[in-house]
């Protein structure tokens, strides 16, 4: 297992068009994470799933924006109608949901939005 | 909002010395981590202290946390050129789910 993956690492996409980001967590993780990070600023947090379940969404999370784990495994973020002020890095997580590892999860290298 | 304050926001030192950079928070929390982050990368988790404890060592980086002013320090010794990076503490607030709340960040310039 090599990590946390992520793709598309970049994106540019014109204003308008729709973009989806997929994120291949830790295979043993049953909580996956969606955040998103701004120029200069720390990521900030979007949805949160426990296996398949959408537990938590950000009021950051408009309703163009859409997160789906169908089977507990992988996660898709989709931005549709975008916007220039949606143009960002695109951060997954995961984690245990255990005592133990509260809070010790794994990145991964983002994919960056760029919407023109 | 964002949680966490880290001071200073920006801080150059040369290579071989040390690098303190602060963090403080508003509420109550389970644990406070440091995450490192090159440019245009993902994060790299650096070390996790728990509220229950004081100061934690993990190679070159020393952390303490005070949760009665509700304050972080991560201690970088012996600097050097490839520890340049931006640093982030988040917090995990009690009975969040894990959720992790960032500050904005410490851009940490090591010079050769």
């Amino acid at each position: 297992d090599t990590g946390v993956s992520q793709d598309p690492r970049h994106k540019i996409t014109k204003r308008g068009q729709n973009v989806t980001f997929r994120c291949d967590p830790i295979s043993e993780h049953n909580r996956l994470y969606w955040y998103r990070q701004t120029l200069g600023q720390g990521p900030e947090f979007l949805t949160y799933f426990q296996n398949e379940a959408q537990l938590e969404k950000s009021r950051l999370l408009s309703d163009r924006f859409s997160a789906e784990r169908p089977k507990g495994s992988f996660s898709t973020l989709e931005i549709q109608r975008t916007e220039q002020g949606d143009s960002a890095m695109y951060l997954c997580a995961s984690s245990l949901s255990s005592p133990s590892s509260s809070g010790q999860g794994a990145f991964g290298a983002g994919s960056r939005l760029t919407v023109l | 909002s964002q949680q966490g304050e880290e001071d200073p926001q920006a801080l150059s030192i040369q290579e071989g010395e040390n690098a303190t950079m602060n963090c403080s928070y508003k509420t109550s929390i389970n644990n406070l981590q440091w995450y490192r982050q090159n440019s245009g990368r993902g994060l790299v988790h650096l070390i996790l202290i728990r509220s229950n404890e004081r100061e934690k060592h993990s190679g070159r980086l020393r952390v303490t946390l005070d949760t009665s002013k509700k304050s972080s320090s991560l201690l970088i010794t012996a600097s050097r050129a490839a520890d340049t990076a931006s640093y982030f503490c988040a917090t995990d607030w009690t009975g969040a789910n894990s959720k992790l709340t960032f500050g904005k960040g410490i851009t940490l310039s090591v010079r050769p």
